[in-house]
């Protein structure tokens, strides 16, 4: 059983270009969670994904951020015109489908690197 | 969710039981407990979780106190590769998938 999947593990863009994340759930997960960690910080919840739907975004910046989770394929975090604060650790995790309470299994992070 | 309070940092001696206490007094009778670890520089692991009785799976025991205002994750015998940060994270059952919050939880160092 292959886990969460994430690419690129690290990523390094110049100021003002875009970034993309990906990340593909384990096998039967279709809920998806991303967090961010910044440097020598805890983690934090930025959105949480259904397929074709956003079912809480409320962690994400307002603005140049945004994420998707398509029908097929895997989910993307993108950002747009970087800044050297964007640079952090990027987690994507997945749960089941059912009701109640599952436990979320995270991927290894992509690390963004803004110079 | 209920708030919870951990240590900042433990040591534990190799091969020596590691015990991580959490407190989360104002925890309701909905909410579970879990437990998640971060090894430097990868991604958070599942670990366990419980609503009262005690819980045991091949990583750890988890020990609810009677009145469920704080536990205790236990590592039964410590080795270098536990050393992590782990979070003690409370969330309630009718949440369904939602997000988990991390606090700052405890840094454990494993010692040779």
């Amino acid at each position: 059983n292959a886990g969460v999947m994430q690419n690129p593990r690290h990523l390094v863009r110049r100021r003002g270009q875009e970034a993309r994340l990906r990340c593909s759930p384990m096998k039967g997960h279709s809920h998806v969670y991303w967090y961010r960690q910044l440097p020598e910080e805890g983690l934090k919840f930025m959105v949480y994904l259904q397929k074709e739907n956003i079912i809480d975004e409320s962690g994400m910046p307002k603005e140049r951020f945004s994420a998707e989770f398509p029908k097929e394929g895997p989910s993307i975090l993108r950002i747009q015109q970087v800044v050297r604060g964007d640079s952090a650790a990027y987690f994507c995790a997945s749960s089941r489908r059912d009701r109640g309470l599952y436990e979320q299994y995270f991927g290894p992070g992509t690390r963004l690197t803004v110079t | 969710d209920a708030k919870t309070t951990q240590p900042t940092s433990m040591d534990c001696a190799e091969g020596r039981a590691a015990n991580l206490p959490c407190n989360h007094s104002t925890i309701s009778g909905n909410e579970y407990v879990y437990w998640y670890r971060q090894i430097h520089s990868q991604g958070p692991q599942y670990i366990i979780h419980g609503l009262k009785n005690n819980e045991t799976n091949e990583m750890a025991s988890l020990i609810i106190t009677e009145d469920r205002k704080s536990s205790t994750l236990i590592l039964p015998h410590a080795t270098l590769r536990d050393t992590a940060v782990y979070y003690c994270i409370v969330r309630a059952l009718n949440s369904g998938n939602t997000p988990l919050v991390f606090g700052k939880g405890t840094r454990l160092s494993v010692i040779a």
